[in-house]
């Protein structure tokens, strides 16, 4: 059972305005940085966010990261098929000196 | 170019050991900070483990005292060292570069089945 709490799914258009959220406590996210990753099936996992809002080179910038809080929100806009993938969170906790990762999110391109 | 090569998986019996290795390209291991990462068939990441620059290590509370990482600096390689294996360390495993794990090598599958 993940302590970082993300929706299971999420879905959206081509175009559309999707968030994905995760939810975390003041050992987590309250005082340490968020990582997203994304993933598609069979392949390893890709740093999409580091240090809750900064994007890697490569990363397209219709991918964004917010943090507010013991939470935390991915962004992505102008949403494309090839988007459609697992999205996770991840964050160090400083009570379990060990690093957390979210349930994963699927994200669906209708 | 960074490179991550994990190799070592394979079928186990419980109560058996194993030695994942990651090879890195491009970058030294001992410079940086190292993680485990496993993926269990159809499920999420879960965090193993992880090695800091000066070699501290932390451990998932599920594989504490039963698996260890470690490094070997001359061949710039990663290990995981599993020992007590249960069914429930099936799984993917995936070695990762740096506290973002900003590069994740193709991993590599360990089956624990009788």
């Amino acid at each position: 059972q993940s302590v970082l709490t993300q929706p299971p799914s999420v879905s959206g258009t081509p175009g559309q305005w999707v968030t994905i959220s995760c939810s975390g406590s003041s050992s987590n996210i309250g005082i340490n940085f968020v990582y997203w990753y994304q993933q598609f099936p069979g392949t390893a996992p890709r740093l999409l966010i580091y240090r809750n809002d900064q994007r890697p080179s490569g990363v397209p910038d219709r991918f964004s990261g917010s943090k507010s809080g013991t939470s935390a929100s991915l962004a992505i806009s102008g949403l494309r098929s090839e988007d459609e993938a697992d999205y996770y969170c991840a964050a160090w906790d400083d009570s379990l000196s060990g690093r957390l990762f979210g349930g994963g999110t699927r994200l669906t391109v209708l | 170019e960074v490179q991550l090569v994990d190799s070592g998986g394979g079928l186990i019996q419980p109560g058996g050991s194993l030695r994942l290795s990651c090879v890195a390209s491009g970058f030294t291991i001992s410079h940086n900070y190292m993680s485990w990462v496993r993926q269990a068939p159809g499920k999420g990441l879960e965090w193993v483990s992880i090695i800091y620059r000066d070699g501290t290590t932390y451990y998932a509370d599920s594989v504490k005292g039963r698996f260890t990482i470690s490094r070997d600096h001359f061949e710039n390689k990663l290990f995981l060292h599993l020992t007590n294996v249960r069914v429930e360390d099936t799984a993917t495993y995936y070695c990762t570069m740096g506290t973002d794990s900003s590069h994740w090598g193709q991993g590599t599958l360990v089956i624990v089945s009788s």
